[in-house]
């Protein structure tokens, strides 16, 4: 079974700094999808980014990217010029590629972003 | 917004009652999915839909039923509600090729 984990519970940022929050994962699947999700206090889950392991760019959306690193299973998400509506819950999920059940997602613990004016 | 409404969005039941959360999805999306998330383990899997009348388990089923007899409604049924399922609970749908599920806005609930 597939694992996704997140090293850091809480991170603090500076309004206008840049901050990386750390996933890692593990898998015995070569072809699977990685995603990043927000959650903020309104408790609504919303998608950040998304990745295709088979694509070796790393994806961006406006502010943030990631660093995917497919070899040491790592998948980091960098926010640039933080802002106060990027404090949340971010959450880092995996999703196999192989068949029905593969479409379920496989959740990291979370990390709470802090942005400090 | 996916178009999927969660009800009720707030719930306080006492243990040993059944309880029967809905989810409603206006955009015919095949596949759609149960989580319940607790503090320490973000979001974890229920059960799952790949089509009417089509159900499995997911990682947490245990306590848990689900039904779907229409392609638009998922229903997840506490049988019998214990303490320890005080969580809330997510719908999701997959969407289109890129297969990115999309969230309702939660359920609480609270067995006391």
């Amino acid at each position: 079974a597939q694992t996704v984990t997140q090293s850091q519970p809480e991170m603090s940022v500076q309004e206008a700094e840049t901050v990386t929050l750390s996933c890692t994962y593990d898998t015995s699947e070569s072809d699977y999808y990685l995603f990043w999700y927000k959650q903020p206090p309104s408790r609504q889950m919303i998608l950040v980014i998304r990745q295709e392991a088979y694509k070796q760019q790393n994806a961006t959306e406006n502010r943030f990217s990631v660093n995917f690193q497919k070899a040491a299973k790592s998948f980091s998400l960098k926010i640039s010029d933080s802002q106060l509506g990027d404090a949340a819950m971010y959450f880092c999920a995996y999703r196999s590629a192989l068949g029905t059940s593969g479409s379920r997602l496989t959740f990291g613990e979370g990390t709470q972003l802090t942005v400090n004016p | 917004d996916a178009g999927i409404t969660q009800s009720p969005r707030h719930k306080v039941t006492e243990t040993g009652t059944p309880v029967t959360l809905r989810c409603h999805q206006t955009e015919n999306h095949r596949y759609m999915y149960w989580y319940r998330q607790d503090p320490g383990h973000g979001l974890r899997l229920i059960h799952y839909s790949y089509g009417v009348k089509d159900t499995d388990k997911g990682e947490v089923s245990d306590g848990y039923s689900v039904s779907r007899s229409k392609t638009e409604d998922f229903l997840l049924t506490l049988e019998s509600a214990t303490s320890s399922q005080t969580s809330v609970y997510f719908c999701a749908i997959s969407e289109g090729v890129k297969n990115i599920q999309y969230f309702g806005a939660g359920t609480r609930l609270s067995v006391l």
